[in-house]
C-alpha cells in the first residue's frame, strides 16, 4: 500500500520553457502532500506543503511565482516548473500523507535538466 | 549547528556484516523517527517508523531511538549487496494540524561488497 506515482520521470528542455510535474497518491487519499528538491550528494530540500483546496506554503527562500503548486484534489498535486532556466536542473521529488504525523510516502522523482 | 546530523559516508562493508547507522539531533521536540532508503536516481522508500524512544524491528532491520540521548540508529542484520544504497534519518515534531514537516539527515551512502 501507500504508492505514490510521479511522473514524469525525466524531462529535458529549452531553457524559458514551462515545465508540469504530477505526483499522484495511487491507493490512499493525500491531505498534504509535499515538494523536495535534491541536487547530487544532498539530501532532501523541502521546497512547499500543499494542502488539498489550499493554497501551498512555500519554504523561505523559494519563490511561489516560480514554483507553481496546485492540490486540486486529494489524489493529485502538480508542481509547475515556470520559464525554467538552467539553474532550476534537479532531481525534484514529492510526498504523499494521509494522515497527520504519518510517515511520508515518495514518489520516484523527477529529473529535470534545462538546456 | 543543523537540526539533524548523519555521517555521510560512505560505509564499505562485506556481505552479511552487521551494519550500523546512526543520527543525532538537537531538538528535543522531535517525536517521529524515520528511516528511509534511497537508491541512485529513485526516491526514498520507507524502511522503518518509531514513535518516541524504544525499538523497532522488521526483519533484517532494527531502528533504535535514545530521545535522552537525542540519538537514533539503523541496524541491518545480514547485510546484502542489494542493500546498498543512500540511508536517511528523518524526524518531526507533533502537529496539531495536517502536516508533519520532516527534517532529514545528508544520508549515509552504504555500499556492500559481495
Amino acid at each position: 500500500g501507500a504508492v505514490v506515482s510521479q511522473h514524469p520521470s525525466r524531462v529535458i528542455c529549452k531553457s524559458g520553457t514551462s515545465v508540469k510535474i504530477e505526483c499522484r497518491s495511487l491507493d490512499f487519499q493525500a491531505t498534504t502532500m509535499f515538494w523536495y528538491r535534491q541536487f547530487p550528494k544532498q539530501s532532501l530540500m523541502l521546497m512547499a506543503t500543499s494542502n488539498e483546496g489550499s493554497k501551498a506554503t512555500y519554504e523561505q527562500g523559494v519563490e511561489k511565482d516560480k514554483f507553481l503548486i496546485n492540490h486540486a484534489s486529494l489524489t493529485l498535486s502538480t508542481l509547475t516548473v515556470t520559464s525554467a532556466h538552467p539553474e532550476d536542473s534537479s532531481f525534484y521529488i514529492c510526498s504523499a500523507t494521509g494522515v497527520a504525523n504519518q510517515p511520508q510516502h515518495f514518489g520516484d522523482g523527477t529529473r529535470l535538466s534545462i538546456l | 549547528q543543523k537540526e539533524v546530523e548523519q555521517d555521510p559516508g560512505p560505509l564499505s562493508v562485506p556481505e552479511g556484516a552487521i551494519v550500523s547507522l546512526n543520527c543525532t539531533y538537537s531538538n528535543s521536540a522531535f517525536q517521529y523517527f524515520m528511516w528511509y532508503r534511497q537508491y541512485s536516481r529513485k526516491g526514498p522508500e520507507l524502511l522503518m517508523y518509531t514513535y518516541s524512544s524504544g525499538n523497532k524491528e522488521d526483519g533484517r532491520f532494527t531502528a533504535q531511538v535514545d530521545k535522552s540521548s537525542k540519538y537514533i540508529s539503523l541496524f541491518i542484520r545480514d547485510s546484502q549487496p542489494s542493500d546498498s544504497a543512500t540511508y536517511l534519518c528523518a524526524m518531526s515534531r507533533v502537529y496539531g494540524g495536517a502536516t508533519n514537516k520532516l527534517i532529514f539527515g545528508t544520508g549515509t551512502l552504504l555500499a556492500v561488497q559481495p
